[in-house]
């Protein structure tokens, strides 16, 4: 079986740009989740997608968004880049309708705001 | 707020070494724990899981962990070290809205 997948790899913006990040889960897999990784604040969740319905949602402001479709791949929409927003983003996919239950990650978006 | 603690950020052993690294969290409610691991150059993959029953966890590659509820601790375990555990371990604790990451221990093992 594929791994889970994000694309694009690396991404360069300006501030006040808006960016979309892309993620294709394991064939099968109906939950994805995103994530923020940076050095000073480690692995925060974004939000979590099941069955194109956003289940849960962590503390970040509106300015990021996302969606499912009906492949179950996903993207994450940001806003209004801020340089604070340069990171590492994570895309995880579960095979269980359990929230986070043995989640399988992606390599990530290296997100670069200038 | 929920929490979730790795208090040793860097942790330097030698082969055959034991590990134990340290996991707390703060949460009153129902909790399941994890920990994952990222080797150099690799995705983060899970190790092993707590939800319910045994509170000794087995993952896998020797790995193993102790849910202490009365201590709100998930310690991970490993008897003896290999050069190939070289990596970054995450404590990540999930009630049933959300999931907290500790901020990673990395441990490097010396040949």
């Amino acid at each position: 079986k594929a791994g889970v997948t994000q694309t694009p790899r690396y991404l360069i913006k300006t501030r006040g740009q808006q960016v979309t990040l892309s993620c294709s889960p394991i064939s099968g897999h109906r939950s994805v989740s995103w994530y923020q990784q940076t050095p000073g604040q480690g692995l925060q969740f974004l939000f979590e997608y099941f069955s194109e319905t956003q289940r849960n949602k962590g503390n970040f402001p509106g300015r990021f968004s996302g969606r499912q479709f009906s492949n179950s791949r996903s993207e994450m929409n940001v806003s209004t880049l801020e340089l604070g927003d340069s990171a590492l983003y994570l895309c995880a996919s579960s095979g269980d309708s359990a929230s986070y239950n043995e989640q399988f990650f992606g390599p990530g978006t290296r997100l670069t705001v200038l | 707020a929920q929490s979730v603690s790795q208090h040793n950020h860097h942790v330097i052993l030698s082969e055959a070494a034991s590990l134990e690294l340290g996991c707390n969290y703060s949460y009153g409610g129902t909790v399941n724990l994890f920990w994952y691991v990222q080797y150099p150059g690799q995705h983060l993959q899970l190790l092993l899981k707590y939800f319910s029953g045994d509170p000794l966890v087995k993952g896998i590659k020797g790995f193993e962990a102790e849910f202490i509820k009365s201590k709100f601790s998930f310690n991970l375990r490993k008897p003896s070290v290999q050069w190939s555990d070289t990596a970054e371990y995450f404590c990540a604790v999930s009630s049933a809205s959300k999931i907290i990451f500790g901020s990673g221990t990395r441990l490097s093992i010396r040949p």
